[in-house]
């Protein structure tokens, strides 16, 4: 399984952008990368998933450049309510329907006044 | 659409004592996964159900833990003796399957805190 190395944690202003950038250098050809997020007492939630260059919905963008080597999650002027701990993984997810998820420590966001 | 339920939120049992987890997963959702966080360390996978089948359990810790999922709907993890290192929160997570449309997505229940003195 890919290792991904992200920030330990990050501060940032209600209203600013905010870019998580996650690194997973041995990405496998299958391998597709997604983001969750996790509020304290709760169960980690689904975010966005993607395999190469960008990805958008309703809550991110998923960016990855051409060498998949990294990824980075934007998320657009956030609140307070974002403050929360985000998960990269990395796994194949299309052909192993059923892959256990491979959670690290995650980056804890501080989203401050 | 009703998320993945758990039961009990919180539990506080003695060393030695038995204590059953439980799991509703979303209405339709073959998959069935458990995970736990215990204190201080990552969420690590447990083990995966398709129906009523183990598919992987690989990360069942030892013995004292079984888990179970009769009639491929609602799951029990049960912890037989309780030992303090099992203190932590237990997750619970499904999934429909091979999607035409895309990958699969797993979907957390809210956790079980379990405390063992």
């Amino acid at each position: 399984l890919a290792k991904t190395t992200q920030p330990i944690s990050m501060d940032s202003y209600e209203g600013q952008e905010v870019n998580i950038t996650c690194s997973h250098n041995n990405i496998a050809t299958n391998d597709y990368i997604t983001w969750y997020q996790q509020f304290p007492s709760q169960g980690p939630r689904f975010i966005i998933q993607g395999y190469k260059t960008k990805v958008t919905n309703e809550v991110a963008s998923l960016f990855i450049p051409a060498d998949r080597k990294s990824s980075t999650l934007s998320l657009p002027r956030v609140s307070l309510s974002d403050t929360a701990v985000y998960y990269c993984l990395v796994g194949d997810y299309l052909n192993n329907a059923g892959n256990m998820l491979t959670f690290g420590g995650g980056t804890r966001l501080m989203v401050k006044p | 659409e009703a998320g993945v339920t758990q039961f009990p939120s919180h539990s506080v049992i003695e060393k030695g004592q038995t204590v059953t987890l439980r799991c509703d997963p979303i209405s339709g959702h073959d998959n069935l996964y458990w995970y736990r966080r215990v204190m201080g360390k990552e969420i690590k996978f447990l083990l995966h159900f398709v129906k009523e089948s183990k598919q992987d359990e690989s990360g069942m810790p030892n013995n004292r833990f079984l888990a179970e999922r009769t009639g491929g709907t609602y799951s029990t993890l049960k912890v037989q003796p309780a030992e303090l290192e099992d203190s932590g929160v237990y997750f619970c997570a499904s999934s429909h399957g091979l999607s035409p449309f895309g990958t699969d997505t797993q979907y957390f229940g809210p956790g079980t805190r379990l405390t063992v003195l």
